[in-house]
C-alpha cells in the first residue's frame, strides 16, 4: 500500500494567516492526490481532488498544488471556521491511503 | 441536494456481526459507486471496500477479505456494509461515501460522505 505522510502533525495560527500543510506519498502518484477538511464529530468534507482542483463550493483561500510525490494545501487568510484537522488521500491506487492529519488549531 | 443518511450507533459484543446501511438521496442512485471507509476513536481513515450500486459487484480490502459483506437495495436507493466477527479493534466510526466520478470506480475520490454510525465493540 502506498504510504501518506503529512506534516506537521499540528499547528497553531491566527486568523488572517496563511498557513501550509506538506503532504509525501511513499511512491509517485502523479497528481492523484486529494485533500479533506474534518471538524471534531463531523464527517469529513472534500476540498480539493487531483491536486489542484477546487471542489464545488469550496472558498477559494484554499489551494493546492504539488505532483509525484510531495504536495502542499495552502489557506491563505485563515478564517475562524478553517479550525479543523486536513488529511491527504491518494487515488492513484487501491486501497486508497491517507495520511495520519494535520490539526489546525487557534493561537 | 445530494446526501447520505446512515443508520444509528450499534454497540455490539465480541464474535457479533453489525449491519451500517446508507440511504442515498439527491442524484441518480446508480450512478456512482459507493465506498466504506472507518476512523477509529483519534485515528486516521481505513478504506474497507466498495460496491457498485447498479450491479452489485463489490471489491473489499485486502484487510476485510471474509469479514465484510457490501450490498444493496436498489428501490431504497440504500447500500449496506455488514461485518462479521467483530473484535474490540472494529471499534470505530464507519463512513460510507460517494464516489466522485459518475459510472466510473477509477480514481477513488470522496465527494460526499454520510454523517457516520459509531460502532461500539465490547464485553
Amino acid at each position: 500500500d502506498i504510504q501518506m505522510t503529512q506534516s506537521p502533525s499540528s499547528l497553531s495560527a491566527s486568523p488572517g494567516d496563511r498557513v501550509t500543510i506538506t503532504c509525501r506519498a511513499s511512491q509517485s502518484i502523479s497528481s492523484y492526490l486529494n485533500w479533506y477538511q474534518q471538524k471534531p464529530g463531523k464527517a469529513p468534507k472534500l476540498l480539493i481532488f487531483a491536486a489542484s482542483n477546487l471542489q464545488s463550493g469550496v472558498p477559494s483561500r484554499f489551494t493546492g498544488s504539488g505532483s509525484g510525490t510531495e504536495f502542499t494545501l495552502t489557506i491563505n487568510s485563515l478564517q475562524p471556521e478553517d479550525f479543523a484537522t486536513y488529511y491527504c488521500q491518494q487515488s492513484y491506487d487501491t486501497p486508497p491511503t491517507f495520511g495520519q492529519g494535520t490539526k489546525v488549531g487557534i493561537k | 441536494q445530494v446526501q447520505l443518511v446512515q443508520s444509528g450507533a450499534e454497540v455490539k459484543k465480541p464474535g457479533a456481526s453489525v449491519k451500517v446501511s446508507c440511504k442515498a438521496s439527491g442524484y441518480t442512485f446508480t450512478s456512482n459507486y459507493m465506498h466504506w471507509v472507518r476512523q477509529a476513536p483519534g485515528q486516521g481513515f481505513e478504506w474497507m471496500g466498495v460496491i457498485h450500486p447498479s450491479g452489485g459487484g463489490s471489491r473489499y480490502a485486502q484487510k476485510f477479505q471474509g469479514r465484510v459483506s457490501m450490498t444493496r437495495d436498489m428501490s431504497m436507493s440504500t447500500v449496506y456494509m455488514e461485518m462479521s466477527s467483530l473484535r474490540s479493534e472494529d471499534t470505530a466510526t464507519y463512513y460510507c461515501a460517494r464516489h466522485h466520478f459518475p459510472n466510473n470506480d477509477d480514481f477513488n475520490v470522496f465527494d460526499v460522505w454520510g454523517q457516520g454510525t459509531m460502532v461500539t465493540v465490547s464485553a
